[in-house]
């Protein structure tokens, strides 16, 4: 059973702290994503990474670095927290799909979520 | 520019009736769908999915339809539950050589007893 794990289930953080958010999934997977999601929004994609040390933007980058020094663990970090930052962020991971073939098995896997809060 | 799009933000059925979902793209490179459950406080869980290369996919009470001419995807659920209650995302991923996903912005699913 494919575990993704993130650090804390609610944060709050003042503006213009350096915070990070932890990731860790125990499949082996090689692709992680870092997902918020806002009401009306969806979700929408800031990083992604499909090796180690590999990483690529996103949809919404901006205000934000990625980590991956490990296959098991993807870091996101605001670098500078803003109040436009406070939402829920979504760890996701994935197998890499082999021979063009998509099945279930390449669907993405969530975290619980971390609810941030930056005053 | 959403190129997922879920254009219902929400949607009332009553216990035991059918549910359908709807979901449109713009982009002709997406070649893979899924759909995702999320309740609130958690992270999104797997439904169902499917490839381009079919029109139709079951699994017990849900059910995914395709339409590549028109771009649109729904999700059938048959018979709905209370349990079924919850937010439903389409998600989309294509042969960019990555499977990042591309969600639409959600269908909050209330089912009335």
């Amino acid at each position: 059973d494919v575990k993704v794990t993130q650090s804390s289930r609610y944060l709050v953080k003042r503006t213009g702290e350096k915070v990070f958010l932890e990731c860790v999934q125990d499949m082996d997977h090689e692709n992680m994503f870092w997902y918020r999601q806002d009401p009306g929004l969806g979700l929408r994609l800031i990083y992604f990474s499909y090796d180690v040390k590999m990483k690529e933007k996103g949809d919404i980058p901006e205000g934000y670095s990625v980590s991956r020094e490990k296959k098991e663990r993807f870091s996101l970090i605001l670098e500078s927290a803003s109040t436009n930052q406070t939402s829920m962020y979504l760890c996701a991971s994935s197998l890499r799909f082999r021979a063009g073939i998509r099945n279930d098995e390449t669907e993405a896997f969530f975290g619980q979520g971390t609810r941030l809060t930056v005053v | 520019d959403q190129q997922v799009k879920q254009n219902s933000p929400s949607l009332s059925v009553q216990e035991g009736r059918i549910s359908i979902l709807n979901c449109d793209y713009t982009n002709s490179m997406f070649d893979y769908f899924l759909w995702y459950k999320k309740y609130p406080a958690e992270g999104p869980t797997f439904l169902i999915s499917i490839s381009s290369i079919k029109d139709k996919n079951e699994d017990g009470r849900f059910t995914v339809f395709l339409n590549k001419s028109a771009k649109h995807l729904s999700l059938h659920i048959v018979p709905s539950q209370p349990g079924d209650s919850a937010v439903y995302f389409c998600a989309a991923s294509g042969n960019f050589g990555n499977e990042k996903l591309t969600f639409g912005t959600g269908t909050r699913l209330t089912i009335i007893p």
